[in-house]
């Protein structure tokens, strides 16, 4: 089955660029399914951010869109989030997620990466 | 953009409870909405997608129900493994969840 693996640095300064990497593994990221991320503050509720598909097409959280950028890397078979100006309100777990619904018919999450902690600090 | 909001925030109840989470959002959604379970340090789990399909693996205790703007989420007879705090996820415009519920021991 599918599973997803995030990876990138543990701490960010501020004003600097989060960049962290999702593995799609037990799966195609050029399937028919989008792939997302969410992130969830420590002790607070999650927020999504974005996703995109295989082909590069993206849609963003339009409270984060100015400063998100979702690519995909199809023949390593992952996908990459970048998020720049970031302050300390950006810490939080951050998890990439598939949807697996299909065309018209999508939108949940399943499955989840196990998260990776982000930290803005100087 | 839409509102989702969860009641109650915590739950107290006691294994074998009937428990029922509430789900508004602020605007009609159809039937586009999902449910998730999450343990501490650990990534949400689906339980349930298109607000009353139950997702494969998920014990049959848990049902969702609704459409247009309240949804609930029952589990009809609460077991150990399901302390945990619950999110709503609608996915009719962009995606956003409800602030989580807490079901706690009582």
């Amino acid at each position: 089955q599918v599973q997803l693996q995030e990876s990138g640095p543990g701490l960010v300064k501020p004003s600097g660029t989060l960049s962290l990497t999702c593995a799609v593994s037990g799966g195609s990221i050029s399937s028919s399914n989008w792939w997302s991320w969410v992130r969830q503050p420590p002790g607070k509720g999650l927020e999504w951010i974005g996703e995109i598909y295989h082909s590069g097409s993206t849609n963003y959280n339009p409270s984060l869109k100015s400063r998100v950028t979702i690519s995909v890397d199809k023949s390593k078979n992952q996908f990459s989030l970048k998020l720049s100006s970031v302050t300390a309100a950006d810490t939080a777990v951050y998890y990439c997620a598939r949807d697996p619904g299909q065309q018209l018919v999508r939108g949940w999450f399943d499955p989840w990466g196990q998260g990776t902690l982000v930290t803005v600090s100087s | 953009d839409i509102q989702m909001t969860q009641s109650p925030s915590t739950l107290s109840a006691s294994v074998g409870d009937r428990v029922t989470i509430t789900c508004r959002a602020s605007q009609s959604i159809s039937s586009w909405l999902a449910w998730y379970q999450q343990k501490p340090g650990k990534a949400p789990k689906l339980l349930i997608y298109k607000a009353s399909s139950l997702e494969s693996g998920v014990p049959s205790r848990f049902s969702g129900s609704g459409s247009g703007t309240e949804f609930t989420l029952t589990i009809s007879s609460l077991q150990p493994d399901d302390f945990a705090t619950y999110y709503c996820q609608q996915y009719n415009s962009e995606r956003g969840f409800g602030q989580g519920t807490k079901v706690e021991i009582k």
